[in-house]
């Protein structure tokens, strides 16, 4: 069985630049998660879809983060323009009921 | 592949302490989360570990025997609040992968 796939590994992009983060979660799980992990500090939540729809986006830092889930498949979560605070690794999870699989993260560097 | 055990259910009086233990077998290890997640909630990352040893952080500690395929959760002065399930997750060789999950129940 494939696990929660995100791509890029790895990205290194210039500040004020856009950078746009994909999830590809099991398949038939309808929960996906968006957390990430800015460097020496802990895993902050950042968004919940259900389907397609934004269950809980409580998270998402500022509106420079926008993060989609079209068709309730895949998800991009967006940076635009990204500023060097952003620097991290980005997870994804998905769900079907209690408990969760992790994608390997995206490591961000906005240099 | 990857298998992950913990107990399914645990209760517990609130001001005492918990253990709740987690073996895994994997292929290739890249560490070890514990998390807390309350019903139709997101999970919430409690800690971390990749090496040997107890990593405390309050009222939580989360220890870790790479050799034994072994980590606990241990809770102190437990509060109502902390009712919830608790999953413990490995990263491995390809992806991460949580356990079940054990409901812990905090009573009066």
């Amino acid at each position: 069985e494939a696990g929660v796939t995100q791509f890029p590994s790895h990205s290194v992009i210039e500040k004020g630049q856009t950078v746009t983060l994909r999830c590809d979660p099991i398949s038939g799980h309808d929960n996906l998660y968006w957390y990430r992990r800015v460097m020496g500090k802990e895993i902050k939540f950042l968004l919940h879809f259900v389907k397609e729809s934004k269950q809980d986006e409580s998270g998402m830092p500022n509106n420079r983060f926008l993060a989609e889930r079209t068709g309730g498949t895949y998800s991009t979560l967006k940076v635009q323009p990204a500023e060097l605070e952003d620097s991290g690794v980005y997870f994804c999870a998905s769900s079907q009921g209690r408990g969760a699989f992790f994608g390997q993260g995206t490591r961000l560097t906005v240099v | 592949g990857q298998n992950i055990d913990q107990p399914t259910e645990m209760t517990a009086t609130e001001g005492a302490i918990v253990q709740i233990n987690c073996t895994y077998q994997t292929s290739g290890f890249n560490g070890l989360f514990w998390y807390q997640q309350h019903a139709g909630e997101a999970p919430t990352f409690l800690s971390y570990n990749v090496l040997d040893g107890l990593e405390e952080k309050g009222r939580f500690s989360s220890f870790l025997s790479r050799s034994k395929g072994y980590s606990y959760l241990l809770l102190k002065e437990l509060q109502m609040k902390d009712s919830a399930s608790y999953l413990c997750a490995v990263r491995g060789a390809g992806k991460s992968t949580f356990g079940d999950g054990t409901t812990l129940t905090v009573k009066p």
